[in-house]
This record gives C-alpha cells, structure tokens and sequence, in this order.
C-alpha cells in the first residue's frame, strides 16, 4: 500500500476552520483517499473519502490536489468534539488492504 | 444496521487461558479486519477475510488464530498469549477499497 504522511500534531481554536494535510507522493491511479478519525477510547470512524474531484459531506470537506499527490481534510467550525487523531489512508480500489499511518492529533481550544 | 459489534468490551486473561474475541457485521460486506492498537499508537493490521477467506496475514504470531465461520461474523482466538499482547483489539468491515469501512469499539485485552 502507498504510504501517507501527516504532521504529528496540530492545534485549532474553536468554531475556527481546520485544515489538515495529507501527502501520498506514491499514489497510484486506483487508490482512494480516505479519512478516518478515533475519538479518545473509541474505534475508529469515516470521515470521507475520494478519488480525484473534491468532496463534501456533513462532516467535513476534502480537498484533492489535482496530481493527486496531497489533500487536506477541512474541518469548517471545529468544536471540542472534533478533537481526535485524524487518519489519512489510501485504499486501493482493487484490493481490501487498509492500513494505518501515524495520523495527526488535532486539539481544539476552547 | 451500520454497526460492527465487538464482544466482550473488556477481557482479562492469564497466560495459560484460552479465550475468543468476537466481531459481527450485518451490513453485507465481503471483507473483514482485525488490528491491534497499543496506546498512543495507530491501529495495526492483524489479518484481512475476502470472501470468508484470509486474504492477509501480517506475520502474527501462531498465539492469534482468525477465523471467519461466515459472511457475518469474525473471530480471534487466543492461546498462551504475553503480557506485551495487552491492547486494545479492533475489527472492522466494508466492501471493496472505494467505499467506507466500518470498525467496532474494540476489546481491551489484558493479558496477566
């Protein structure tokens, strides 16, 4: 599977957007990017996914580059409840490998 | 139903004991998942079903054994396991790589 990087951390405030970046220099044309989240003491949960074009769901919005090589996950109003580890995975259309980078810790404050 | 569910939340076990971790979907998916995830750590693969078949195996140690009985249901059987096994155990499912995938709470394992 492509790997992904992710900052280790970031901060946001409050009702502020939040954009969080993702790079997958090695992605292939079948691979899905997806974006996952866990909550403290919870399994993990979808946030969205994509393919080329941008996306938008209740939850969040995802920016594609139009190489395909980043994207970054938009938090439009971040409340205390956003606060997680975000995971960033590419999936490969073709197969069910799913796996796991070191994602990035968001805090909000208050 | 979207839900995976996990049994039991919470399992303490001794290293002599032999015990099952179970995860059920109901959603009709076709791929199955078991990780481990130590603290502060992201999730990491166990195995992989397809089709009730196991697609993937990332070298775990003989002490888990998988098993898929049906379409809906995934088992982790544990046997001898070390006190380092501690963790929390998560399963998940979905369908092909295009599409979301479903994970359940977990089981916290302790192994004493």
């Amino acid at each position: 599977d492509a790997k992904t990087t992710q900052p280790n951390s970031m901060e946001s405030n409050e009702e502020e957007p939040v954009h969080l970046p993702c790079n997958h220099s090695t992605i292939s044309g079948t691979d899905y990017i997806h974006w996952y989240r866990q909550l403290p003491s919870q399994g993990p949960e979808y946030v969205i996914h994509g393919l080329t074009s941008n996306v938008n769901n209740r939850m969040a919005s995802l920016a594609i580059a139009e190489d395909r090589k980043s994207s970054t996950l938009i938090l439009h109003r971040a409340t205390l409840r956003d606060a997680a580890v975000y995971y960033c995975i590419l999936r490969d259309y073709n197969n069910n490998d799913m796996r796991f980078g070191a994602g990035t810790r968001l805090t909000v404050k208050p | 139903d979207t839900e995976v569910t996990q049994t039991p939340k919470h399992l303490v076990m001794g290293m002599t004991n032999k015990k099952s971790l179970k995860c059920e979907q109901h959603m009709g998916h076709r791929a199955m998942y078991w990780y481990k995830q130590k603290a502060k750590k992201p999730p990491e693969l166990m195995f992989v079903y397809s089709y009730e078949k196991l697609s993937i195996n990332e070298s775990v140690p003989s002490r888990f054994s998988p098993e898929c009985p049906n379409s809906s249901l995934l088992n982790l059987h544990l046997h001898a396991l070390q006190p380092e096994d501690s963790a929390l155990y998560l399963c998940a499912s979905s369908q092909r790589g295009g599409t979301e995938a479903f994970f359940g709470q977990g089981t916290r394992l302790t192994v004493v």
